[in-house]
């Protein structure tokens, strides 16, 4: 079935450094959503993305959606510690109906040593 | 406050004991949806349904239940628990008019013994 691959699965910086996670789909998707899940939270939307080529800008977070709309990336410019948590793409595909569906990644755990 | 109520936070229960996860929102969204998630494997959608009376499969719904009778109620259902189904569950509602973008519980941390 269709699915969504993030990478790295897990990342260690130190506080400052730069931080980037990247999701590919194997389908074409209508649309890419980001989501942070603090530890022992629960997962809190982002951003959406719907543009192809589209690039939006958070603070120090910089979300990017591919051309072909395939792929996506999140980027953090000189992390803190507040940034700990897990990230997580979805991708959203459309089958044809009203709603699309949404496929999460396995998201990318972040530590940032202070 | 819009948010999306789950309850109970934690439970601890033995196989073959029915139980049922609470899940309410106050945002007259109409999509509703369930997911588990496990180390490695992300979040992975276990039933979802589109408005009342409507509920379909998602990725992973072999072994729960749901129902959809009112608008803010999607509760979720395990007839006979097995220790496989241990995990941290999160409830989720959305709307068209939003987005889609998803709104989540805080998490129900069940353990199966």
């Amino acid at each position: 079935g269709q699915q969504v691959m993030q990478i790295p699965q897990y990342q260690h910086v130190q506080e400052g450094e730069d931080f980037t996670t990247y999701c590919n789909s194997s389908t074409t998707l209508s649309n890419i959503q980001w989501y942070k899940q603090r530890p022992g939270g629960h997962p809190v939307f982002l951003i959406q993305l719907v543009k192809s080529g589209e690039v939006k800008k958070q603070k120090r977070l910089t979300f990017q959606f591919g051309e072909a709309k395939k792929n996506s990336s999140l980027h953090i410019t000189a992390t803190q510690t507040t940034d700990v948590g897990t990230y997580f793409c979805a991708g959203a595909m459309n089958y044809g109906g009203a709603t699309n569906k949404l496929i999460f990644g396995t998201g990318t755990l972040l530590a940032v040593q202070p | 406050e819009a948010q999306v109520t789950q309850n109970p936070r934690y439970l601890i229960t033995v196989t073959g004991k029915k139980l049922t996860v609470t899940c309410s929102q106050n945002m007259n969204h109409e999509y509703m949806s369930w997911y588990r998630q496990d180390p490695g494997l992300g979040l992975r959608q276990i039933y979802y349904s589109m408005n009342v009376e409507v509920t379909d499969k998602g990725d992973v719904p072999e072994g729960y239940k749901v129902s959809r009778k009112e608008k803010r109620n999607f509760p979720l259902i395990l007839e006979s628990p097995s220790p496989n189904q241990t995990s941290l569950y999160f409830c989720a509602s959305s709307s068209v008019l939003e987005g889609e973008k998803l709104f989540f519980g805080s998490g129900t941390q069940l353990s199966v013994l």
